[in-house]
């Protein structure tokens, strides 16, 4: 079965500090991997994804992500953190012939001046 | 990727009522998800909706709780039946594009509360 991790539920860093956001998934095939923002009283935002090819994956908003199978893990950054960035994140994988999403159980991302 | 429209964006009810909720899409798609997200909580998969057959339910979700329906193509309607205080969440539908199955698409969400 398919299963997301994202390791910290809160996240705080200063504005214009890296944005590390952590994700590893459980898969028995090759995953197909999502990460995506919600901004309070909204829906959610695709910011980027994994599917094949390149494992550097970049997004909107300056987000980018890398799968690393050999680490199960598909962690997001951002150089330099924005206010605007503050919100819930979560990582989400498919896997297979399924076409649910499995979601991690998300992170809050704070940015303080 | 598809526009979704879902309707109300927000409700409060009266414990026992059932509310549905509408998902309307500007394109046709071949699946549609019902999501529920429950207070500071990730998404949870409802059932998964394809037009012309039942819904597909997940574990712990029931047809007599939250009957689906999927006319067509492009539209999706989730009832919660005989609601109780621990139905307040966010519901959500989502597409996966036609002919693409990856690259999901999120509607705004209906924000629900039972009094």
């Amino acid at each position: 079965a398919q299963s997301v991790t994202q390791l910290g539920s809160h996240v705080s860093v200063s504005e214009g500090a890296l944005v590390l956001l952590r994700c590893n998934y459980s898969s028995s095939v090759p995953p197909y991997l999502f990460w995506y923002v919600q901004y309070p009283n909204q829906g959610l935002q695709l910011l980027l994804k994994y599917t094949t090819g390149a494992t550097l994956v970049k997004g909107i908003n300056g987000f980018e992500a890398e799968f690393k199978k050999s680490e199960t893990s598909f962690h997001l950054t951002k150089p330099s953190a924005h206010m605007s960035d503050a919100a819930e994140y979560f990582c989400a994988v498919k896997a297979g012939g399924y076409n649910k999403l499995i979601f991690g159980a998300g992170t809050r991302l704070a940015v303080h001046p | 990727s598809a526009v979704i429209s879902q309707k109300p964006s927000r409700d409060i009810c009266q414990r026992g009522t059932s509310l549905t909720i509408q998902c309307q899409v500007d394109s046709q798609v071949t699946m549609m998800f019902w999501y529920r997200q429950q207070p500071g909580q990730s998404l949870t998969l409802i059932a998964t909706a394809n037009q012309g057959s039942e819904a597909t339910y997940e574990s712990g979700f029931v047809i007599d709780k939250f009957p689906i329906s999927r006319p067509n193509l492009t539209f999706s309607t989730l009832t919660v039946s005989n609601m109780s205080p621990e139905d307040s969440s966010i519901y959500l539908c989502s597409v996966a594009g036609q002919g693409d199955s990856v690259g999901y698409t999120f509607g705004s969400g209906t924000r629900l509360t039972v009094v």
